[in-house]
């Protein structure tokens, strides 16, 4: 079955230091992925989606100078959170779905980011 | 706007009993339905979903659905729970003429011995 993989699976990192988070679909070609952010105990909401080799389409409210997409090949796409801030833990996830597939989403595990 | 409703935040069960959670939506058309589970620290897992036909659909780990149009509902079932399916479990709509997912607020499950 469909595979993704979501690297680091949690990080620590220092208030104003950048941090990347992968997702890579391992048996199949993602030209689309989504972003999720999810706060504890609570729904995800979805902060961007990319598609491969173009620019990422971000949501209402959410800073695309802060959370950096690249969706540089069928099978990776980085999230960076830049200049990261505490209120910037959360848990991160990304989900993948291959060509042709609509509504066929594959999730990754998720990141839980920390920052301190 | 289109808009998913899960009325139980926490739902806590005896193992082997029967279990249903409850998810409502707003749409104007058919809607695409899903249900997703989430273990603790880990991502979203399919269960089952649901595009059109039959309104009852058969998922995986022995869960099922039944679409209500006329209750605008897709609430999930599983007849004898196990202490494995305690996870939070979130009911999804697919916006329409998109490939986004509008997430309910979920619903925690806890399983008792």
């Amino acid at each position: 079955g469909a595979v993704v993989s979501q690297h680091p699976s949690w990080v620590i990192c220092k208030s104003g230091t950048s941090v990347k988070i992968e997702c890579r679909s391992l048996d199949f070609q993602a030209t689309t992925m989504f972003w999720y952010r999810q706060f504890p105990k609570q729904s995800l909401m979805l902060m961007a989606t990319s598609n491969e080799g173009s620019k990422a389409t971000y949501e209402q409210g959410v800073e695309k100078d802060k959370f950096l997409i690249n969706h540089a090949s069928l099978t990776l796409s980085t999230l960076t959170v830049t200049s990261a801030h505490p209120e910037d833990s959360s848990f991160y996830i990304c989900s993948a779905r291959a060509l042709g597939q609509t509504y066929g989403y594959t999730f990754g595990s998720g990141t839980r980011l920390t920052v301190v | 706007a289109q808009s998913v409703t899960q009325p139980d935040i926490h739902i806590t069960v005896s193992e082997g009993a029967s279990l249903e959670l409850r998810c409502n939506y707003s749409y104007g058309a058919t809607p695409y339905l899903f249900w997703y589970v989430q273990s603790p620290g880990q991502g979203l897992q399919l269960l089952l979903k649901y595009f059109s036909g039959d309104t009852l659909v058969q998922g995986i780990k022995g869960f099922e659905a039944e679409f209500k149009r006329s209750q605008s509902s897709f609430n999930l079932r599983k007849p004898s729970v196990h202490w494995s399916d305690a996870a939070e479990y979130f009911c999804a709509v697919a916006i329409y003429n998109t490939d986004k997912l509008i997430f309910g607020t979920g619903t925690r499950l806890q399983v008792f011995p």
